[in-house]
Formats: C-alpha cells, structure tokens, sequence
C-alpha cells in the first residue's frame, strides 16, 4: 500500500529565511504525481507545487522548489525569501492511477513564519 | 477559475439526524472527492466519483454514503450522525491527473 509521511508536525522560520519541509513516500508504482499543497488558517487549500515522477528535472515554482529523489523516494518542499502569508499548514500528496485513482495525503506540517 | 463551492462552512446536527453535505463544481471535472480532516491525522478520503452515477470507497467510507446524479455536483449523506463524524470535510474536484481544486470546507459538528 502506499503512504506518505511527513514527520515535521511543526515548524517554524524567520521572515526571509528558507526553510525545507520533508516528505518521504512509499509505493510501488513507477508512474505517480507528487503535489503540495497549502491550507492558510481558516482558508482554501491550494496546490503550491506538482512534479511528475517522470520528469527528472526538480519541479520550481517563484519561491517554491521541490527537491525530488526518486530513488529515495524523497519529496522536500523548500520555501525561499519566507514571508508572513508564507504560515499555513502544508500537506504532501501522491497520486496515482492504474486502473483507479489513489490519491493519499500526509498528515501535514504546520509553517509559522515570524517577524 | 476553478470554483468548488461547499453548501456550508458550519454545520451543527444532532446524533441520528441524516446529513447532507452539497459539493458543486464549475469547470466539468470528471473527478470529485470528498475527504474528512481531523488534527495530526491530515486528509483521509471518503469517496471519490470518477464520472457521473460512478462512485469508488475510499479509506473511511464506513457510515457515508454519496450520490453523484450530475457531474458538478457531488453530495456526502451521513446516513446517521455519530457524535465521531464531528469534523471538517473536504471537497475536490480534479480534471483527469490534473492537482484538485478543494471546497472552502465545511466545519461539521455532530452533538
């Protein structure tokens, strides 16, 4: 079965520091998606991120970049230049689909950014 | 813009009570899921359907059922209410292998 863990429950970062949030995955798939997603307090998730397994190429998204080994099946968010709308819980999400979808979440890393 | 729209953002029924929770989408997603969030346990998916009428159990599906007569929408049914299912709920819609586009939530308080 597959999983995905993150085993950072809580962090936090100064303004305008980076910071790396880990995930570590566990399938048997060769074929798979890989996401992040953020949830602000009390608002809509959003995806931040999204890399194919496929691609070799570490997906970048402005201050958003995504370190992706495959082999380790690793999959670390890092968040450049940190700012205050950066604090939000963030969820990794692996998806798949081989004959039906699955889809499975971590339990997520809640970021607080400080002044 | 993809829009999800969920009926409520808090909800308070009583133990017993079937519940009903709407889920509407805007852009003809053939995919949509409905997920529960609880605190160090992340997301865990109830249901999702991949077409209309089509529906496949997720993870936790014992004490939900779901109907999907149309493709924008997608409803949650407790069939009845446990002081358990006291949680939020989550609803996406995804385009193919396309990342999900989530609902604002509905907060869900069974008493």
């Amino acid at each position: 079965a597959q999983t995905v863990t993150q085993s950072q429950p809580e962090m936090s970062v100064q303004e305008a520091e980076t910071v790396t949030l880990s995930c570590t995955y566990d399938t048997s798939e060769n074929n798979y998606y890989l996401f992040w997603y953020k949830q602000p307090p009390s608002r809509q998730m959003i995806l931040v991120i999204r890399q194919e397994a496929y691609k070799q190429q570490n997906a970048t998204e402005n201050r958003f970049s995504v370190n992706f080994q495959k082999a380790a099946k690793s999959f670390s968010l890092k968040i450049s230049d940190s700012q205050l709308g950066d604090t939000a819980m963030y969820f990794c999400a692996f998806m798949t689909f081989s004959g039906t979808y699955k889809y499975i979440f971590g339990t997520g890393t809640r970021l607080k950014v400080l002044a | 813009d993809v829009k999800v729209t969920q009926s409520s953002r808090y909800l308070v029924k009583r133990t017993g009570e079937k519940v009903f929770l709407e889920c509407v989408q805007d852009m003809d997603h053939e995919n949509m899921f409905w997920y529960r969030q609880d605190p160090g346990l992340g997301l865990r998916l109830i249901y999702f359907s991949y077409d209309v009428k089509m529906k496949e159990k997720g993870d936790i599906p014992e004490g939900y059922s779901v109907s999907r007569e149309k493709k924008e929408r997608f409803s949650l049914i407790l069939e009845s209410a446990s002081t358990n299912q006291t949680s939020m709920y989550l609803c996406a819609s995804s385009l193919r292998v396309r990342p999900q586009h989530f609902g604002d939530g509905t907060r869900l308080s069974i008493l």
